[in-house]
């Protein structure tokens, strides 16, 4: 399975830009970048996923990078219903999702 | 439009009885995955089932534990003869199809507790 790293945690102040890293060296022409996040208490919810343009809808942006190895997930205006782990999956056709331990997102009133 | 839906959200259990998790995926949706999540870690993926048939249980411990996906009805997670270590949260989740472009929409799951 290819991998990604994320960091463990990030700190954001509420109402400013947030933007969440992840690597994926390992990527294959075929992976798309998902990304999810679980609120407290809740099941994982879908983000925004892309395949090698960056991506936008209106609860963030994805910018990959253009070797794809690495991408950033960007939430333009971070709310307190932000603060959620957030998960950068790979996955190729036929796989299931494999979900890390993803960045706890904290967001700072 | 009713998301995934997923009963009872807190289930309690003594140690030897059995559990029934129960799933209605989205309308549309033909494609259950079950997933579970032991406090304090991740999400591990345990059985992924389109109607009437398992296609991929790599993840589900080899004993006490089945599933089903009937042609009528919601899909079934059972756990007979619960242990302690079986308390988690259980998720399922659905999608209209396998391919890469589809994602996966998660219930909001079922705690189960085994005193």
């Amino acid at each position: 399975d290819a991998k990604t790293t994320q960091p463990n945690s990030m700190e954001s102040n509420e109402e400013e830009p947030v933007h969440l890293p992840c690597n994926h060296s390992t990527i294959s022409g075929t992976d798309y970048i998902h990304w999810y996040r679980q609120l407290p208490s809740q099941g994982p919810e879908y983000v925004i996923h892309g395949l090698t343009s960056n991506v936008n809808n209106r609860m963030a942006s994805l910018a990959i990078a253009e070797d794809r190895k690495s991408s950033t997930l960007i939430l333009h205006r971070a709310t307190l219903r932000d603060a959620a782990v957030y998960y950068c999956i790979l996955r190729d056709y036929g796989q299931n999702f494999v979900f890390g331990p993803g960045t706890r997102l904290s967001v700072l009133p | 439009n009713a998301g995934v839906m997923q009963n009872p959200r807190h289930l309690v259990r003594r140690r030897g009885q059995e559990a029934r998790l129960r799933c209605s995926p989205m309308k549309g949706h033909s494609h259950v995955y079950w997933y579970r999540q032991l406090p304090e870690e991740g999400l591990k993926f345990m059985v992924y089932l389109q109607k009437e048939n398992i296609i991929d249980e790599s993840g589900m411990p080899k004993e006490r534990f089945s599933a089903e996906f009937p042609k009528e009805g919601p899909s079934i997670l059972r756990i007979q003869q619960v242990v302690r270590g079986d308390s988690a949260a259980y998720f399922c989740a659905s999608s209209p199809a396998q391919g890469t472009n589809y994602g996966y929409t998660f219930g909001s799951g079922t705690r189960l507790t085994v005193v």
